[in-house]
């Protein structure tokens, strides 16, 4: 059972322009959603959280959005940046689960320069 | 303020061994998980402590195990190993919030990449 779900396995941006990561989840009982940059062999990166009760929450550059009525949430980077190119997650943490977070598939972010 | 640690970053075993891995977390937390990453199966939860006490379970055999200490550091180790324990394991700490008004934060440390031969 995929309860968290990151349809598109790619995404090209040029450089300067909005990424825009989306993430579609099942279980309702999610409390806090995350979002993680990995490279290959190391570990994810935490980059920023958000609150079920919540819907937009922003740290800089990036900025998460929740739409609990249709279970969707998105990553907003702007401006892309080079670095930026890794593979992103999103994560659904369930407090009734306590620390468990289940990840999605991850899309991989490439910036074209 | 320093990051989630973990020891060794490298390990080769053979198969039947046993291996223990060991996380230090981020200073004042006090939930520590595990993950398992391999190509196929993606980060996988392996299981998650407490002030010392295992709080929840992945779906693992009962050749993985865990243990936390009153410092908050944590060991896994797996037992009589197969090739198929072959993956980066990952810990991870959180500031275990457990508002919905605050903020909840899990990061993770480097891995410990395993292999199995």
């Amino acid at each position: 059972d995929q309860q968290v779900k990151q349809n598109s396995p790619s995404l090209s941006v040029q450089e300067g322009r909005i990424s825009i990561l989306n993430c579609d989840y099942t279980n309702s009982m999610f409390d806090y959603f995350l979002w993680y940059k990995k490279y290959p062999a190391e570990g994810p990166t935490f980059l920023i959280s958000i609150s079920s009760i919540k819907d937009k929450n922003e740290d800089g550059r990036f900025t998460v959005f929740l739409n609990k009525s249709a279970k969707h949430l998105s990553l907003h980077i702007v401006p892309s940046q080079p670095g930026d190119s890794a593979v992103y997650f999103c994560a659904g943490l369930s407090f009734f689960g306590n620390e468990k977070l289940t990840f999605g598939t991850g899309t991989r972010l490439t910036i074209i320069p | 303020k320093a990051g989630v640690t973990q020891t060794p970053r490298y390990l080769i075993k053979t198969r039947g061994q046993q291996v223990t891995l060991s996380c230090s977390p981020i200073s004042g937390h006090r939930s520590v998980s595990w993950y398992q990453q391999t190509p196929g199966q993606g980060l996988q939860f392996l299981f998650e402590y407490f002030s010392e006490t295992q709080r929840n379970k992945g779906n693992f055999p009962g050749r993985f195990s865990g243990r936390q200490f009153s410092n908050s550091r944590s060991e896994m180790n797996v037992s009589t190993l197969e090739l198929g324990d072959s993956a980066l394991y990952l810990c991870a700490s959180s500031n275990a919030n457990l508002g919905l008004t605050g903020t909840y934060e899990q990061y993770f440390g480097p891995g410990t990449r395993l292999t199995v031969t």
